[in-house]
């Protein structure tokens, strides 16, 4: 089965600084990757997503994903963050192909991001 | 735009209490999805489904049974609940011609079971 590693449970980045959320995976064949946010009281929102192609994806507001084959990440990442970017992150990877179809995602156990003034 | 709607979003049972938690959403999406949240554990991937009418184990089925009679809605059942499914629970879809689409989830239903 494929898999994702977050390592840190917390990351704490002041304002205006850059921010990585780190994420490992480990696959059987090509990678599909997927970063989702959650704020607090909220359901998973979609940020980006890696298929193919460019290794550097861009989602929503400002973030950023670098793929690295040879490492096997899929980092999060944003030039300058925002208090308002605090919440939890969460990678994936589409796993199996699921009886009748669709395909099953598994989670990472998510980071926590708190970004201070 | 509703998107994916859960009711309710709060429950407290007793122990072998039963309850149903429903999932509405209106993007016309074919694949709906019941998923726990626990800490430290992630999403775990409960039921499944394709379509109207069919429904599947996901990795964590035990305790929990489903139904899709309509394709808009998708119900999560506990029929004897146990102290050790108090949890966040969230419905996602999405379309079924997408491989890589992304999930639409709801905000999600507390349940507690004493």
């Amino acid at each position: 089965a494929q898999s994702v590693a977050q390592p840190e449970d917390q990351v704490n980045v002041a304002e205006g600084n850059p921010l990585t959320v780190k994420c490992t995976y480990s696959v059987s064949g090509n990678p599909y990757l997927f970063w989702y946010v959650q704020y607090p009281n909220r359901g998973l929102q979609f940020l980006l997503k890696y298929i193919t192609g460019d290794n550097l994806v861009k989602g929503s507001y400002g973030f950023e994903a670098e793929f690295n084959k040879s490492q096997t990440s899929f980092h999060l990442k944003k030039p300058s963050a925002l208090v308002s970017d605090s919440a939890l992150y969460f990678c994936a990877v589409r796993d199996q192909i699921l009886t009748g179809g669709g395909n099953k995602l598994t989670f990472g156990t998510g980071t926590q991001l708190k970004v201070e003034l | 735009n509703a998107g994916v709607t859960q009711t309710p979003k709060f429950r407290v049972l007793k122990t072998g209490q039963s309850m149903t938690l429903l999932c509405a959403q209106d993007m016309n999406h074919e694949y709906m999805y019941w998923y726990r949240q626990d800490p430290g554990m992630g999403l775990r991937l409960i039921h499944y489904s394709v379509g109207e009418g069919t429904t599947a184990k996901g990795e964590v089925p035990d305790g929990y049974n489903v139904s899709r009679l309509k394709k808009q809605n998708f119900l999560l059942g506990l029929e004897s609940a146990a102290p050790s499914q108090t949890s966040v629970y969230f419905c996602a879809s999405r379309e079924r011609d997408r491989v890589t689409g992304e999930l639409f989830f709801g905000e999600g239903s507390r349940l507690t079971v004493l």
